[in-house]
């Protein structure tokens, strides 16, 4: 069974630091393109960063309110994501997701987000 | 930055039909778009219906189908059902990384 269980989130001051995971079971991780969407509490879907494959190079995009602040990296051995969230601000309040989709979609659209994990909340608050 | 806008809410009875739409900023969408639409229930992760336009998973109930539609994605509930209440999410993908969701339609079923 294809899995995204995502852990680490939790109540962190602003200004501080916090890194969530997400671990992958049913598919060749090593073959994906993983993306991490985050939520605001009653908001909607907010894309936050993807990391290729090592196969397809291995680098990171991120969307403009994160970009170098968080980043994105993978540990293939481990078959997990991760996503170091640092300089947190109240607004990065949100569920954190996982996503992936199939590999073969990815080389044709660029992205893929067919399979989702449970999320992780992410509280930013003094 | 695109935005990607989608009717906040609407109502269809048990048993009927109902569109939802997904429009771009940036002008027409087109299948180069790689249209998606995720449904969301309350307190739950998003779940994929529909990827590339028109494609279904295995666990996309029949009932839903994916489409262009006067320059916009479109999604069309057929025969709703009442587990069918839910957040519908559209996403958009625009050169590569660049991707947008849009605001989310809230569909109640009475």
């Amino acid at each position: 069974e294809v899995q995204l269980v995502e852990s680490g989130g939790g109540l962190v001051k602003p200004g501080g630091s916090l890194r969530l995971s997400c671990a992958a079971s049913g598919f060749t991780f090593s073959n994906a393109w993983m993306s991490w969407v985050r939520q605001a509490p009653g908001k909607g879907l907010e894309w936050v960063g993807r990391i290729k494959s090592k196969t397809d190079g291995g680098t990171t995009d991120y969307a403009a309110p994160v970009k170098g602040r968080f980043t994105i990296s993978r540990d293939d051995s481990k078959n997990t994501l991760y996503l170091q969230m640092n300089s947190l601000k109240t607004e990065d309040t949100a569920v954190y997701y996982c996503t992936t989709g199939s590999p073969s979609y990815i080389a044709v659209a660029g992205n893929a987000f067919d399979i989702w994990g449970q999320g992780t909340m992410v509280t930013v608050s003094s | 930055q695109a935005v990607v806008t989608q009717e906040p809410s609407l109502t269809v009875s048990p048993g009927g039909t109902v569109t939802l739409t997904c429009g771009s900023s940036t002008g027409a969408v087109t299948s180069g778009h790689y249209p998606y639409w995720f449904q969301q229930k309350p307190g739950q992760a998003p779940r994929t219906l529909i990827y590339d336009t028109s494609n279904k998973h295995s666990w996309t109930p029949a009932r839903f189908s994916g489409s262009l539609l006067g320059g916009k994605a479109a999604l069309t509930l057929s025969g709703a059902q009442p587990e069918d209440e839910a957040e519908y999410y559209c996403l958009l993908s625009y050169s590569g990384a660049h991707v947008v969701f849009g605001g989310g339609t809230k569909l109640t079923v009475l």
